[in-house]
């Protein structure tokens, strides 16, 4: 089993749409998670990092299940600009703070 | 305020040949990782250099070496190149203080072609 799974997708989704993703995590010792955005071709961005109480930043919310040991993201009102891969990023201790990022997932909204 | 930078954009070597890729860390930041993303997939995580060390590596072999400099810039070597370093590296730079919940701000990588 990998450390951090994504369902590849995609996802394709109308404008306005919600939708959600998920990501699971192994290591039950994993300690901060986070929500990074990739466009085609360039670098990955910080989204938000996701709080045991969950959060939220406009349109975006993020949320933690420790019980079960995913990570979600919802998206409301979709827009094109939102179109892009969601990659989660777990980092658990154990002596070490090695980032563990899943494959993404992809994400299409259409008009 | 310049961001991550790292040199090349793109290279294209052969099997066997030697690699050394280039980053430039945001202002005011001293920590630099590596990252390797093959197509498809999301990066995994080479090495980190925290003053001029290797403080973190991922699982990867020793192939792959790197140097922080004093200014904190960074290089990536990989000796012996094979098909499978086709990849997207990527380099990214965060402040120690504050990790693992500080974020990580990435350069627009180097795309490496074997051949």
């Amino acid at each position: 089993r990998k450390e951090v799974e994504q369902d590849p997708g995609p996802f394709n989704v109308p404008e306005g749409a919600t939708v959600a993703f998920n990501c699971t995590y192994s290591n039950s010792a994993s300690q901060s998670f986070f929500w990074y955005r990739q466009d085609c071709r360039k670098e990955p961005k910080l989204l938000m990092s996701v709080y045991s109480s969950g959060n939220e930043d406009g349109r975006f919310t993020a949320q933690l299940n420790r019980a079960s040991q995913y990570i979600s993201l919802l998206i409301r009102d979709s827009k094109l600009s939102d179109s892009a891969t969601y990659l989660c990023v777990v980092i658990h201790t154990g002596g070490s703070y090695i980032p563990t990022f899943g494959r993404g997932t992809s994400l299409i909204v259409h008009p | 305020d310049a961001g991550v930078t790292q040199s090349p954009t793109h290279l294209i070597k052969t099997r066997g040949q030697q690699v050394t890729l280039r980053c430039s860390p945001k202002s005011g930041h001293d920590t630099v990782s590596w990252y390797q993303q093959a197509l498809g997939q999301g990066p995994q995580f080479i090495f980190q250099y925290y003053e001029e060390e290797e403080r973190q590596r991922g699982n990867f072999p020793d192939r792959f070496s790197g140097h922080q400099f004093p200014n904190y810039s960074s290089e990536l070597n990989v000796n012996a190149l094979l098909l499978g370093d086709s990849a997207l590296y990527l380099c990214a730079s965060s402040t120690l203080a504050g990790a693992p919940n500080n974020e990580q701000f990435f350069g627009p990588g180097t795309r490496l072609t074997v051949l």
